[in-house]
C-alpha cells in the first residue's frame, strides 16, 4: 500500500466551480506539502501544513492530523488553475526528504 | 526569489554515454535533491545532499551518482546511460524544514 494516496487522479471542472482534491496518508508526518506543476515541468510549492488550515488567494488547504487526511480546495476555479496538484509528506528528521503522491490532473474548462 | 537552474531543458543522449545533469541554486540552501518523474509513478528521489561533499542515496540510486563540490551546485551523473533512464529529471533545494524549490526540469531521452 502506498504511504500517500491522492484522489481523484483526474478531474475536469467548469470555470467557476469549487474544486476539492484529497490526500490521505498512513504514516506519521512532521508536515504536508501541496505542490502545483504546470505543463512543461516547473513545480511550485503552494502550501506547507502541519495543522489546521491555510489560505492563499483562491486556494485553501486543510489538514486533519488525527485522520491523516488533507484537502486542497480551489474556489471560483479558472482555466489557468489547470495543472497537476501533488501532495507530499515530510516524515521528519534532519534531511527534509519528501514522499510524493502521484498527483491529481486538473483541467478547468472555460 | 529563489532560483534553481538546471543546465538543459531537453537532452538527447545515446546508450552507454556518460551523462551529466547540472543544477545550481542561488539561495545558499543546505539541502539539494535529484528526482525523476515518470507517468503514473510520481516523483522518486534518486539522491540528496545535505552539505558540501555529503550525499545519501534516495529510493532509486542504481545507475546514478552525484557530486556536490560546492554548496550551490549539485550534479547528477548517469555513468552509462540506458534506455530505462529516459525520464524527466528535477532538481530541488531547500533550507531545513522549509519548502523545496524546484528547477524547471530536464527531459532526458536515451536512444
Amino acid at each position: 500500500k502506498n504511504e500517500v494516496e491522492q484522489s481523484p487522479q483526474n478531474l475536469t471542472a467548469q470555470e467557476g466551480e469549487f474544486i476539492t482534491i484529497n490526500c490521505s496518508y498512513s504514516v506519521g508526518i512532521s508536515a504536508l506539502h501541496w505542490l502545483q506543476q504546470h505543463p512543461g515541468g516547473g513545480i511550485v510549492s503552494l502550501f506547507m501544513l502541519s495543522s489546521g488550515k491555510k489560505k492563499h488567494g483562491r486556494l485553501i488547504a486543510t489538514i486533519n492530523i488525527q485522520e491523516k487526511h488533507s484537502s486542497l480546495h480551489i474556489t471560483a476555479s479558472h482555466p489557468r488553475d489547470s495543472a497537476v496538484y501533488i501532495c507530499a509528506l515530510r516524515r521528519g528528521g534532519a534531511t527534509n526528504k519528501l514522499i510524493f503522491g502521484t498527483g491529481t490532473l486538473l483541467a478547468v474548462q472555460p | 526569489d529563489v532560483k534553481v537552474t538546471q543546465s538543459s531543458r531537453y537532452l538527447v543522449k545515446r546508450t552507454g554515454e556518460k551523462v551529466f545533469l547540472e543544477c545550481v541554486q542561488d539561495m545558499d540552501h543546505e539541502n539539494m535533491f535529484w528526482y525523476r518523474q515518470d507517468p503514473g509513478l510520481g516523483l522518486r528521489l534518486i539522491y540528496f545532499s545535505y552539505d558540501v561533499k555529503m550525499k545519501e542515496k534516495g529510493d532509486i540510486p542504481e545507475g546514478y551518482s552525484v557530486s556536490r563540490e560546492k554548496k550551490e551546485r549539485f550534479s547528477l551523473i548517469l555513468e552509462s546511460a540506458s534506455t530505462n533512464q529516459t525520464s524527466m529529471y528535477l532538481c530541488a533545494s531547500s533550507d531545513q524544514n522549509q519548502p523545496q524549490h524546484f528547477g524547471d526540469g530536464t527531459r532526458l531521452s536515451i536512444l
